[in-house]
């Protein structure tokens, strides 16, 4: 079974700054798909990233970039210029496509505060 | 990106009770998924509902407690049967998209007292 570990349980950032939020994962899968969600206060998850691991390109979303780094099994999110609006939990989920039964396998999520 | 509502979007409910709640979607999907989130946790997949077939449940979740109908392609409700105050939480409904992404519901957040 695949898990998913986030480490850091909460970060702060200063508006403006680049904050990093670690991910890593456990698989003996060789295609699959990893994502960064974000949750705000209002509960809405919205899909902030995607990533196919058979491509070597880092994902990037405006603000939103990932670095992945597949031997290490490691998968992180940073993001840039951080705006008030960033203030979320954030949680990195992996996902193996297999027909009928493709779902999610989220961390434990990080609760990320950006600071005015 | 699909566009889905759910219903309740919060109720307080007595132990020993039933809730049904419901997702929609304004697009046909195949999959669609039902998670649960306990306070403070991150989500846990319950079952997988595709049109036309039994929802395939996970490990540690049994359809006598949360049985799921799809009736079509836009639709599915999950009922949280014979609720225990341990059944508190945000139920969240998703469809996959064509990238393999899953779009989010707003949620359902339920207490049990």
């Amino acid at each position: 079974a695949q898990t998913v570990t986030q480490s850091q349980p909460e970060m702060s950032v200063q508006e403006a700054e680049t904050v990093t939020l670690s991910c890593t994962y456990d698989t003996s899968e060789n295609n699959y798909y990893l994502f960064w969600y974000k949750q705000p206060p209002s509960r809405q998850m919205i899909l902030v990233i995607r990533q196919e691991a058979y491509k070597q390109q880092n994902a990037t979303e405006n603000r939103f970039s990932v670095n992945f780094q597949k031997a290490a099994k490691s998968f992180s999110l940073k993001i840039s210029d951080s705006q008030l609006g960033d203030t979320a939990m954030y949680f990195c989920a992996f996902m193996k496509p297999y027909f009928g039964n493709e779902k999610l396998t989220f961390g434990t999520g990080t609760r990320l505060t950006i600071i005015p | 990106s699909a566009v889905i509502s759910q219903k309740p979007s919060r109720d307080i409910c007595q132990r020993g009770t039933s809730l049904t709640i419901q997702c929609q979607v304004d697009s046909q999907v195949t999959m669609m998924f039902w998670y649960r989130q306990q306070p403070g946790q991150s989500l846990t997949l319950i079952a997988t509902a595709n049109q036309g077939s039994e929802a395939t449940y996970e490990s540690g979740f049994v359809i006598d407690k949360f049985p799921i109908s799809r009736p079509n392609l836009t639709f599915s409700t999950l009922t949280v049967s014979n609720m225990s105050p341990e059944d508190s939480s945000i139920y969240l409904c998703s469809v996959a998209g064509r990238g393999y992404e899953q779009y989010f519901g707003p949620g359902t957040r339920l207490t049990v007292t």
